[in-house]
């Protein structure tokens, strides 16, 4: 069974300054990793995906994350946030395509001006 | 392309009603998933479904929950008889056939209040 663990259920950093969060994970078997965005009131829109090509995984809004196979982690950055990236960020994996989700509690992030 | 589209986006239920939650996905996509978020939680997966048929049902309460993705028309998500508890925010995924991706793309979610 898989499983994900998010460190910090919530995140504060400055306007400009860097984003950093947590994620890692268990599964027996490669995994396929993936890092959503829900904004207030709203699904989950997709930010990036891991499916064992490239380690370093580049995303939308200037996002990236690192699959570390001896860490089991999968953590998202952003090299500087801004105000719009406030949100809730949660880490999700599955073992194969078209499988169920096992998703982390989720991060919310705020930034501050 | 139009996206994953669920409705109604807000439904109140007193307790002891039914609530009927409905998911189109999107154009091309065969493979439909429900989440269910309680406040503060993540997403927990529910049913998985491919059309007319159930595929994974392990995340689905034993009682009072069903679901179906008939030959024609969305998704629903049925729950009879509905309870406080049952209050959350419901999501629907889709993605395409085996073979052609494996991510999973999201509706708006309906949020269901029980009274």
């Amino acid at each position: 069974a898989q499983s994900v663990t998010q460190l910090g259920s919530h995140v504060s950093v400055s306007e400009g300054a860097l984003v950093l969060l947590r994620c890692n994970y268990s599964s027996s078997v490669p995994p396929y990793l993936f890092w959503y965005v829900q904004y207030p009131n709203q699904g989950l829109q997709l930010l990036l995906k891991y499916t064992s090509a490239a380690t370093l995984v580049k995303g939308i809004n200037g996002f990236e994350a690192e699959f570390k196979k001896s860490e089991t982690s999968f953590h998202l950055t952003k090299p500087s946030a801004h105000m719009s990236d406030a949100a809730e960020y949660f880490c999700a994996v599955t073992v194969s395509g078209n499988t169920p989700l096992v998703f982390g509690k989720g991060t919310r992030l705020s930034v501050i001006a | 392309n139009a996206g994953v589209m669920q409705n109604p986006r807000h439904l109140v239920r007193r307790r002891g009603q039914e609530a009927r939650l409905r998911c189109s996905p999107m154009k091309g996509h065969s493979h439909v998933y429900w989440y269910r978020q309680l406040p503060e939680e993540g997403l927990k997966f529910m049913v998985y479904l491919q059309k007319e048929n159930i595929i994974d049902e392990s995340g689905m309460p034993k009682e009072r929950f069903s679901a179906e993705f008939p030959k024609e028309g969305p998704s629903i998500l049925r729950i009879q008889q509905v309870v406080r508890g049952d209050s959350a925010a419901y999501f629907c995924a889709s993605s395409p056939p085996s073979g052609q991706g494996s991510t999973q793309y999201f509706g708006p979610g309906t949020r269901l209040t029980v009274l």
